[in-house]
């Protein structure tokens, strides 16, 4: 059971948009940054947003971060083949004193 | 470039010890904290330890308190992970990863190595 919650999996077309949600608590998120990760099959997992909604240099635009209130959202725009693999949401818990990740969520392009 | 590169995985019968190591290069290796992260297939990526960088501060997951200790060498640029009373549950793939600021805290890890590969089993 992660601390912070992500939907198992999501799913869409080529070039459409999907958005996966990371629910937390007052201890986590609504506190703290929160980060996301992208782990494609068989790569180490990469940044692909920080501090809540800014993107790392070399990362695409087509991705993007939001928070509110304990929680947050990646989204992804212009679904590509590419993308598919692992997101996960990961932000500092001040009750466990440490990085809380979310179970991650496996993203399928139909 | 910055590389990560880990070693020491293997295959350890439970309650025995392990220590992982992690080579670092490309960038100033004392001016960033320090983590190691493994995923495993049930669970996805848990955090396991950072450590600040200069070791004045260092953070544990409440799964390995008191079996697993961090540590590391600004002068040989490496990061360290003692693991002791391994059991089943520590199987895993173990990143190494670096934070882009100077303390273990909320702070992102923008690069990480390939992973070393430990399992537990008798």
């Amino acid at each position: 059971q992660s601390v912070l919650t992500q939907p198992p999996s999501v799913s869409g077309a080529p070039r459409q948009r999907v958005t996966i949600s990371c629910s937390g608590s007052s201890s986590n998120i609504r506190n703290n940054a929160v980060n996301w990760y992208q782990q494609l099959p068989g790569k180490a997992p990469k940044l692909l947003i920080y501090y809540d909604d800014l993107l790392p240099s070399g990362v695409s635009d087509r991705f993007s971060g939001s928070k509110s209130g304990t929680s947050a959202s990646l989204a992804i725009s212009g679904l590509q083949s590419e993308d598919e693999g692992d997101y996960y949401c990961a932000s500092w818990d001040d009750r466990l004193n440490g990085v809380v990740f979310g179970g991650g969520t496996k993203l399928t392009v139909l | 470039e910055v590389q990560l590169v880990e070693s020491g995985g293997g295959l350890v019968q439970p309650g025995r010890s392990l220590r992982l190591s992690c080579a670092a290069s490309g960038f100033t290796f004392d001016d960033y904290a320090m983590h190691w992260v493994r995923r495993t297939p049930g669970k996805g990526l848990e955090w396991v330890s950072g450590i600040d960088w200069n070791s004045g501060g260092t953070g544990y997951a409440d799964s390995v308190k008191g079996r697993f200790t961090i540590s590391r060498d600004n002068v040989k640029n490496s990061l360290y992970l003692q693991m002791n009373s391994l059991s089943a549950e520590d199987t895993a793939l173990y990143y190494c990863a670096k934070a882009n600021r100077r303390t273990v805290g909320a702070n992102p890890f923008d690069y990480w190595g390939q992973g070393t590969l430990v399992t537990v089993s008798s």
